[in-house]
């Protein structure tokens, strides 16, 4: 098993520029996730999905936007990129929320630059 | 979800025990405890998951006093290896809310 991909590991956007980081696992998992860590920072939540066709938000939701069309995948999009979206992304997927089920395995992430 | 607070950053020596306390009040009847590490430049591991008393592991230890208000992570001898970010998560496991990360603990384990 790969585990939880994702693509591309690093990138520099212009300012207003868009872009998708993709996301996908290989584990079955229901639950899909995406954070962000800014330096010296904790994650914050940015979307999550608990099954393909819902998506929820989390607690920096603005600036993006997500879509769950299959188990696997679970992209990320950047419509107007702004320099405060300067960040390492990290996606993440668990079986389930509920009991052991809920142990989150994430991917190695993508540092994202806007300039 | 309950509040969690632990310190910011620790220091020990390799071969020593740590032993990080995270403090969790409002702790409810459902929440489970969760630890996660995390090494620079990666994404964040689970490392443990207890509800009360003690729970232990090839990794960690992770003790939780009757009252459930707060849980230490005991790392046992530390190396240079453990080096990372440690965060206490606490949740429930019914319904489908998902844990917060905090800022977690900055432990630096020095030669």
């Amino acid at each position: 098993n790969a585990g939880v991909t994702q693509t591309p590991k690093f990138r520099i956007l212009k300012i207003g520029q868009s872009m998708t980081l993709q996301c996908t696992q290989d584990m079955n998992h229901n639950y899909m996730y995406w954070y962000r860590q800014d330096p010296g920072m904790g994650l914050k939540l940015i979307y999550y999905s608990v099954g393909a066709g819902i998506t929820d938000k989390g607690e920096v939701p603005n600036g993006y936007n997500v879509s769950r069309s299959t188990t696997e995948d679970f992209p990320l999009r950047l419509e107007l990129a702004a320099p405060s979206q300067t960040s390492v992304y990290f996606c993440a997927s668990s079986y389930s929320g509920q009991g052991r089920d809920n142990e989150q395995f994430f991917g190695p992430g993508t540092r994202l630059t806007v300039l | 979800l309950a509040k969690t607070t632990q310190p910011i950053s620790m220091d020990s020596y390799e071969g020593q025990e740590v032993n990080i306390t995270c403090s969790h009040n409002n702790i409810a009847t459902n929440d489970y405890i969760t630890w996660y590490q995390q090494f620079p430049s990666q994404g964040p591991r689970f490392i443990i998951q207890g509800y009360k008393t003690k729970v232990t592991n090839e990794v960690a230890s992770l003790f939780i006093p009757a009252d459930r208000k707060s849980s230490t992570l005991s790392l046992p001898r530390v190396s240079l290896s453990d080096t990372a970010v440690y965060y206490c998560l606490v949740g429930s496991h019914s319904g489908n809310t998902p844990l917060v990360f905090g800022k977690g603990t900055r432990l630096s384990v020095i030669a």
